[in-house]
């Protein structure tokens, strides 16, 4: 089945850093991914969407590139910030499989931005 | 506009008992979805209403249920609790149009804190 697989964290950075997430996937269909992210004590929120390949989201300064080659939808953020500080979701949702209408989800990177 | 929002916040109940929580959509959103994340299984998904009919289920036993009312809340109910059901519950709420997900995002609640002890 569809599946979500995301790099392990917690990641912790100084401010300015540069930060990559990992999130390779597997699907039987066309999905579309997707970025949320999860301040504390908050619900989660979308960060960026993408829903075809070579599609680039964007979003707050954060990136992502569908790559139907590798399978992957990596986060990028050119310098973060402590306000960064937060759990990164990658999630799929899978048209073809008839799973158009729910979301799989990785199990979430924990982000620490230190000042 | 008005956030989803989810009651109560936090729960602490005992193995055995049901417990009930609800959810309010964005204003004109009609489809509602839950979710239960836990540290080690992450997000799964518990099933989505769509004008007060169950639309989309995932894989969870009997005792997870829900329903949807003609105002689009939505209340979902976990009957004969077990420790293993303490999680954070979310609620996602979509227009529901028809279509596929990307096109209709799902915006989340701060969801509910259910401790079974």
């Amino acid at each position: 089945g569809d599946s979500v697989t995301q790099m392990e964290g917690p990641v912790t950075l100084s401010e300015e850093a540069f930060l990559t997430i990992n999130c390779t996937y597997t699907a039987t269909g066309y999905p579309s991914l997707f970025w949320y992210v999860q301040y504390p004590g908050e619900g989660l929120q979308l960060l960026l969407k993408a829903t075809k390949a070579d599609d680039k989201g964007s979003n707050k300064g954060f990136e992502a590139t569908y790559r139907k080659e590798t399978t992957s939808f990596h986060l990028e953020k050119g310098s973060v910030q402590v306000s960064d500080s937060a759990v990164y979701f990658c999630a799929l949702s899978d048209l073809n499989a008839g799973n158009n209408r729910k979301l799989i989800w990785g199990l979430g990177t924990s982000l620490a931005v230190n000042p | 506009k008005a956030g989803v929002t989810q009651t109560p916040r936090y729960l602490i109940k005992t193995r055995g008992q049901q417990v009930t929580l609800s959810c309010s959509p964005i204003s004109g959103h009609r489809s509602v979805s839950w979710y239960q994340q836990t540290p080690g299984q992450g997000l799964q998904f518990l099933f989505e209403y769509f004008s007060e009919t169950q639309r989309n289920k995932g894989n969870f036993p009997g005792r997870f249920s829900g329903r949807q009312f003609s105002n689009s809340r939505s209340e979902m109910n976990v009957s004969t609790l077990e420790l293993g059901d303490s999680a954070l519950y979310l609620c996602a709420s979509s227009s529901g149009l028809a279509g596929a997900l990307a096109k209709n995002i799902q915006y989340f609640g701060a969801g509910t804190r259910l401790s079974v002890l």
